[in-house]
């Protein structure tokens, strides 16, 4: 069964640097995703992405974040200057269609630890 | 816009036990509900989905969940629990919107003891 691969598994980095987390989503699904889970808490949207634009995203997605599909298969998530509280549990998803009857399909997520 | 509530944070039970894990939602739409599994170290996998149609939608491992209009409500459920199905189980729910975002309830933590 086709699915969605998240790489890296972990990634280790210090505050203030740049992170990029990449994804590559079912091949023919339209529509991709980003939450995040921070430990303990509640998995939460940050973004949906859509015919290379970003269609919906929560207030969480601020300037520090940013989506790109940069080729046919990728999909990646910039951290521009992270912070100690965006460590957490980074989920990619996609989608077959935007509709509210079309499942997501998750990755294993990136585990992000800010030093 | 959407929420969603799940009333137990950690439910631990017996192998061999029936178990039910509770959901309930709030919404001004129409709304489509799902639940999630997430195994120890691995992401989120699809249990089982309710869309429309029969309130009653029988999932993957033996998991069925009952949609409540009335109650507001997408309890999960299992007759008979075994240790491998130890995991964190999260309620989620979808409006109408073309946006496919999806809202998660906190989690359920499904501890099954031998």
């Amino acid at each position: 069964e086709p699915e969605v691969t998240q790489t890296p598994s972990h990634q280790v980095t210090q505050m203030g640097q740049e992170v990029i987390l990449r994804c590559v989503p079912i091949s023919n699904h339209l529509y991709f995703y980003w939450y995040r889970q921070i430990l303990g808490q509640k998995v939460e949207f940050l973004v949906s992405f859509y015919n290379n634009e970003i269609s919906e995203k929560s207030e969480i997605f601020d300037d520090q974040f940013s989506v790109e599909r940069p080729d046919g298969s990728n999909f990646t998530l910039k951290i521009r200057s992270t912070k100690l509280e965006d460590s957490a549990m980074y989920f990619c998803a996609s989608s077959e269609g935007g509709q509210g009857f079309s499942p997501l399909h998750f990755g294993n997520g990136t585990r992000l630890t800010v030093t | 816009a959407q929420s969603v509530t799940q009333l137990d944070s950690q439910v631990p039970v017996f192998e061999e036990a029936p178990v039910e894990l509770r959901c309930n939602y709030s919404s001004s739409v129409s709304v489509y509900l799902f639940w999630y599994v997430q195994y120890p170290n691995q992401g989120l996998q699809l249990l089982l989905k309710y869309l429309s149609g029969s309130t009653l939608v029988k999932g993957i491992n033996g998991f069925e969940a009952e949609f409540n209009k009335s109650q507001t409500s997408f309890h999960l459920r299992k007759p008979s629990v075994h240790i491998s199905d130890t995991a964190e189980y999260f309620c989620a729910v979808k409006g109408s919107s073309n946006t496919g975002k999806l809202i998660f309830g906190q989690g359920t933590t499904l501890q099954v003891k031998p």
